[in-house]
């Protein structure tokens, strides 16, 4: 069973330009959580979605970023007109959730945006 | 989400027990306690969770006071390869649509 995977590893993007970032939960997973992490801090979530519904996007940035989880395909975690701020980790978490699962979170291995 | 509080930075020795602890005072009845390992460069991975008293899994034990107040992550007869972030989280992870804030981390350092 793959785990949860995440592309691209690493994005450049100038300033202004467009970064979309991607997800693929594990098999069977139905919710996906974005986190973004700074240099040397702690994970900060972003949003949780299920199959084409967004369900807590409380931790989104109001403007700039959108993200989405269709019914066929990857989650995608979209920024629009980078800046140099954005420059951080992006994890994503897949979880089966649901009667009789721990609730555990299965990360991928980060997408590593650089703002240049 | 309850706050939780740990230690920065931890140092051990090869083959010593490391206890780390998390203080979350304002836990909540329907709060769990999960710990997760993060390696620099990768997504953190999960390592234990609990409720109440103790869980021990293949890993690590975890250890629960009855008042919850604080919960105490055990690492037995670490080695060079557990040096990494560990991270405390509390809270009801099946109404709070299971996000969790990471916090800081406590940086274990095992040297030989």
């Amino acid at each position: 069973n793959a785990g949860v995977m995440q592309n691209p590893r690493h994005l450049v993007r100038r300033r202004g330009q467009e970064a979309r970032l991607r997800c693929s939960p594990m098999k069977g997973h139905s919710h996906v959580y974005w986190y973004r992490q700074l240099p040397e801090e702690g994970l900060k979530f972003m949003v949780y979605l299920q199959k084409e519904n967004i369900i807590d996007e409380s931790g989104m940035p109001k403007e700039r970023f959108s993200a989405e989880f269709p019914k066929e395909g990857p989650s995608i975690l979209r920024i629009q007109q980078v800046v140099r701020g954005d420059s951080a980790a992006y994890f994503c978490a897949s979880s089966p959730r649901g009667q009789g699962h721990s609730y555990e979170q299965y990360f991928g291995p980060g997408t590593r945006l650089t703002v240049t | 989400l309850a706050k939780t509080t740990q230690p920065i930075s931890m140092d051990s020795y090869e083959g010593q027990e490391v206890n780390i602890t998390c203080s979350h005072n304002n836990i909540a009845t329907n709060d769990y306690i999960t710990w997760y390992q993060q390696f620099p460069s990768q997504g953190p991975r999960f390592i234990i969770q609990g409720y109440k008293t103790k869980v021990t899994n293949e890993v690590a034990s975890l250890f629960i006071p009855a008042d919850r107040k604080s919960s105490t992550l055990s690492l037995p007869r670490v080695s060079l390869s557990d040096t990494a972030v560990y991270y405390c989280l509390v809270g009801d992870m099946r109404t709070n649509a299971g996000k969790s804030t990471f916090g800081d981390g406590t940086t274990l350092t095992v040297k030989p």
